[in-house]
């Protein structure tokens, strides 16, 4: 089945520790997003990808960090520089040219 | 700059009960797109319509209807008769035109009581 996965669904870190955040999409969807949610807010974009080698930052990419090396897949760092990354974190993506996003599961983060 | 306000944080209804959910919008672009997106408690957001600027015509789907105005800035979603399972988040959001990025509203927790 097409969709995209994002793994793991629970994560937990400690303090001051890198971790990356997975995310592949079989849609062949050119686009791809990383957003974050917390609690009573809406989704903010962290940072996007419009096609292969090449991607932007969101409203709030501090303390984040990404690549694009492949078509499907759209990884995310959160660095120990991010000062409160616990957060439920969304991946999406789209046709480029496309508005019309597909979100995966999501990844829900705790760090300690 | 693009905004969304959905005013309403958490609606309480009891099953079969219409509820509407309210989002107003700002944006300086004359071509935009609006949104309607559904969050369950798995977490997942699963698209419920898209509507682009030029065509303010109601939309309606099932139980599900949508009411876009333009003169008010204003893109209302009513769910008629509803259930337990339309127990949610619901997302409004707005897209810039240039670049296809979402701007989300803070969304509006739908729940429904048996």
């Amino acid at each position: 089945d097409g969709g995209i996965t994002q793994s793991p669904k629970y994560l937990f870190r400690k303090e001051g520790q890198n971790v990356t955040l997975s995310c592949e999409q079989n849609l062949n969807h050119d686009a791809m997003y990383w957003y974050r949610q917390d609690p009573g807010q809406g989704l903010r974009l962290i940072y996007y990808s419009q096609i292969v080698n090449d991607f932007q930052k969101g409203d709030i990419a501090e303390g984040y960090s990404v690549s694009r090396e492949k078509k499907e897949s759209f990884p995310l760092t959160v660095t120990s520089a991010q000062k409160n990354p616990t957060a439920f974190y969304l991946c999406a993506s789209s046709f480029r040219g496309d508005n019309e996003q597909f979100f995966g599961p999501g990844t829900r983060l705790t760090v300690l | 700059a693009q905004k969304v306000t959905q005013a309403q944080t958490e609606i309480s209804v009891v099953e079969k009960e219409d509820v509407t959910l309210d989002c107003v919008y700002e944006t300086r672009d004359t071509t935009y797109y609006l949104f309607w997106y559904k969050q369950p408690p798995s977490g997942e957001l699963v698209f419920l319509i898209r509507r682009n600027s030029f065509d303010e015509q109601n939309e309606i789907s099932g139980r599900y209807s949508w009411n876009f105005q333009k003169s008010t800035s204003s893109f209302n979603f009513t769910i008629t008769a509803s259930q337990v399972v339309d127990s949610a988040v619901y997302f409004c959001a707005l897209s810039d035109p240039n670049d296809y990025k979402l701007s989300f509203g803070a969304g509006t927790t739908v729940t429904v009581r048996a």
